[in-house]
């Protein structure tokens, strides 16, 4: 049972490049969700998703786009990286069955020169 | 994402001391979680607590939920070198309402 997997684990980008982080999960689970982590800034929620089909904008959207067309993919996509999108970027996904856990991927490592 | 405070926000000791990190909020908590976070890692859970006045114990780690399920600390005895990375405390709510502390850092030094 792999839980959350996210690739890569590090990137690198040129300023104005795009690129697609993969999310995965085998648990079945409805909720999956983008964070990203910065010093000093907590986990802020950039998108999320409630099911196949569903998403929604977290705290920090801006610069980024999802879609969920299976249950077990939710890809974050930068459009046109920015030096500011430099951070790393956790996965996540729950049960919708009122179950609080939250399973996190290992992060994405990214940074944008 | 509103935040919940956890103090301190950096904690280094040495080995076989003992410590207590705190998460508090002015809401009430549906539950509160703790996570830890090691270096280039995930957040993992350890616990979630749900009932006011909960004490959960994990080994050398003891949760407690406050009475009135506004607060939580997290204590550890006899701290080892494994126990050092980021603690965070997440509360769930309905339709996935996640509020995220910032995170204790905790070192414990050989």
């Amino acid at each position: 049972n792999a839980g959350v997997t996210q690739t890569p684990k590090f990137q690198v980008l040129k300023t104005g490049q795009s690129m697609t982080l993969q999310c995965a999960q085998d648990m079945n689970h409805e909720y999956m969700s983008w964070y990203r982590q910065d010093p000093g800034m907590g986990l802020r929620l950039i998108h999320y998703s409630v099911g196949a089909g569903i998403t929604d904008q977290g705290e920090v959207p801006n610069g980024y786009n999802v879609s969920r067309s299976t249950t077990e993919d939710f890809p974050l996509r930068l459009l046109s990286a920015a030096p500011s999108q430099t951070s790393v970027y956790f996965c996540a996904s729950s049960r919708q069955d009122g179950g609080y856990t939250i399973y996190f991927g290992e992060g994405s490592w990214l940074t944008v020169v | 994402t509103q935040l919940l405070e956890q103090s301190p926000q950096f904690l280094s000791i040495q080995e076989g001391e003992n410590l207590t990190v705190y998460c508090n909020s002015s809401s009430v908590f549906s539950s509160l979680q703790w996570y830890r976070q090691e270096p280039g890692e995930g957040p993992v859970l350890l616990v979630t607590v749900v009932t006011g006045g909960e004490v959960k114990k994990l080994k050398r780690l003891t949760f407690q939920f406050g009475d009135a399920r506004k607060d939580s600390s997290l204590h550890i005895t006899a701290a080892q070198p494994g126990d050092t990375g980021l603690y965070l405390c997440i509360s769930g709510g309905s339709n996935y309402k996640l509020t995220f502390g910032k995170g204790t850092l905790l070192t414990v030094n050989p």
